[in-house]
């Protein structure tokens, strides 16, 4: 078991590119979530998917933020014309099930937008 | 709103010295809140320490204990001798078992470092 796994652990952007992380999570997890961890905020949900759907994105910021699942072994998060203050270390986890199972996060993205 | 608040870092400690990072969360929109520790050794990724989804019952790991005290709304976490291996950074966390933590919320995580 190899744990969730996210791609690139570090990823350098100018500012107005477009930044993509990828997750896979756990193999026969049904549920992925995203947090965004910042020093002055802390760790901040960002959005959920059970079985690929979208369940609750309400912490994803309303423009330039999008995630997809398009299949059960990986989701992405995609940020559109990034701005420094999207500087921050995304992280995914992954649960069994969702609800009240533990949740397990993978090493985080570390995003600088310069 | 619901929020949790931690002891701010850095905690430096001695080792075999006992050890409380505080927490206290609000819930004011949450029916069923669920209380955890989590912890991110150096290195690792965040992993869970411990859980209590009942208020009065106590959830240990590790050697580390914490209480879900309704009343106080607290959950501080414990240990009576820390090693040198306890440093980490160490986040409590409140999550809703009736909406299945689809919003989860952190602390803003308490650095402890154990000195040998």
């Amino acid at each position: 078991n190899a744990g969730v796994i996210q791609t690139p652990r570090h990823k350098v952007t100018g500012k107005g590119q477009e930044a993509t992380l990828w997750c896979e999570p756990i193999s026969g997890h049904s549920a992925v979530f995203w947090y965004r961890q910042t020093i002055v905020q802390g760790l901040e949900f960002l959005t959920y998917f059970r079985n690929q759907a979208p369940i609750d994105d309400s912490g994803m910021p309303k423009e330039r933020f999008s995630a997809q699942m398009p299949n059960q072994s990986h989701s992405t998060l995609k940020i559109q014309s990034t701005q420094p203050q999207d500087s921050a270390v995304y992280l995914c986890a992954s649960s069994l099930t969702g609800g009240a199972a533990e949740q397990f996060f993978g090493p985080g993205t570390r995003l600088t937008v310069l | 709103g619901d929020s949790v608040t931690q002891t701010e870092g850095p905690v430096t400690v001695s080792e075999s010295e006992s050890l409380i990072i505080n927490c206290t969360y609000s819930a004011t929109s949450i029916a069923y809140p669920n209380l955890f520790w989590y912890v991110r050794y150096p290195g690792e990724g965040l992993q869970l320490l411990l859980k209590v989804i009942t208020a009065g019952q106590k959830g240990s790991s590790r050697g580390f204990e914490a209480t879900y005290n309704k009343e106080t709304t607290s959950f501080h976490l414990q240990k009576a001798s820390v090693q040198e291996s306890d440093s980490a950074v160490y986040y409590c966390a409140l999550g809703d078992l009736n909406t299945g933590y689809q919003n989860f919320y952190f602390g803003k995580g308490t650095s402890l470092t154990v000195i040998p």
